[in-house]
């Protein structure tokens, strides 16, 4: 199982350009999550989903948009990129709920000029 | 929503010794108290977990202690080895999970 994967690795934007993130996971988990890291801030919730279909917004969701049409595979879209969004994104999931143990993709690096 | 505080933000202890951080939490309804290990570069990685109906859990070298009264938990690291050196955020979960800011820890040898 290759567990929790992202595309791309890292990615260099400029302002006002949109790019989408893609997480694929292949542990049948039903709930998939885009965070985001920062130096000194932890990790921040940008949106949710607890199932195919259904998309939930987080602490963060200002700016950013997501998509689950496929149970393995969660999106995260930027329409209008900003410097502020530069950041590590993991994309996570977990099995049931988000009070058991969240599975982290390897992490993109954004920056964005 | 939920605030985590986590404390201290960088732990530098001797190969051998404990270290020791402690995080508080805002929302007392909050029923799930997870500690992740991010080492540089890498995934965050569960380590050890604690449920609002326990007080303690032990993992070998890893102990968890949660006080629910207080609304603070703390991550007990006995004998710590070089390895052990990373980055650890604690979290609480209630309607999300919020993250607290995390610790660096570093182990001399």
């Amino acid at each position: 199982n290759a567990g929790v994967t992202q595309t791309p690795k890292f990615r260099v934007l400029k302002t006002g350009q949109s790019m989408t993130l893609l997480c694929a996971q292949d542990m049948n988990h039903e709930y998939m999550y885009w965070y985001r890291q920062d130096p000194g801030m932890g990790l921040r919730l940008i949106h949710y989903s607890v199932g195919e279909g259904t998309t939930a917004k987080g602490e963060v969701p200002d700016g950013y948009n997501v998509s689950r049409l496929k149970k393995q595979n969660f999106l995260l879209g930027l329409e209008s990129a900003a410097p502020s969004q530069t950041s590590v994104y993991f994309c996570a999931s977990t099995l049931a709920g988000q009070a058991y143990e969240q599975y982290f993709g390897p992490g993109t690096r954004l920056t964005v000029t | 929503g939920e605030n985590v505080e986590q404390h201290p933000s960088t732990l530098s202890v001797q190969e051998g010794d404990s270290a020791v951080i402690k995080c508080t939490y805002s929302d007392s309804a909050s029923n799930y108290f997870p500690w992740y290990k991010q080492e540089l570069g890498k995934r965050p990685q569960l380590i050890i977990d604690i449920r609002s109906n326990v007080g303690e859990k032990k993992d070998q070298r890893i102990a968890v202690t949660l006080n629910k009264t207080a609304k603070h938990f703390s991550l007990h690291i006995t004998e710590t080895q070089p390895e052990d050196s990373a980055v650890y955020f604690c979290a609480a979960f209630y309607n999300d999970m919020r993250f607290g800011a995390g610790t660096r820890l570093t182990v001399k040898p």
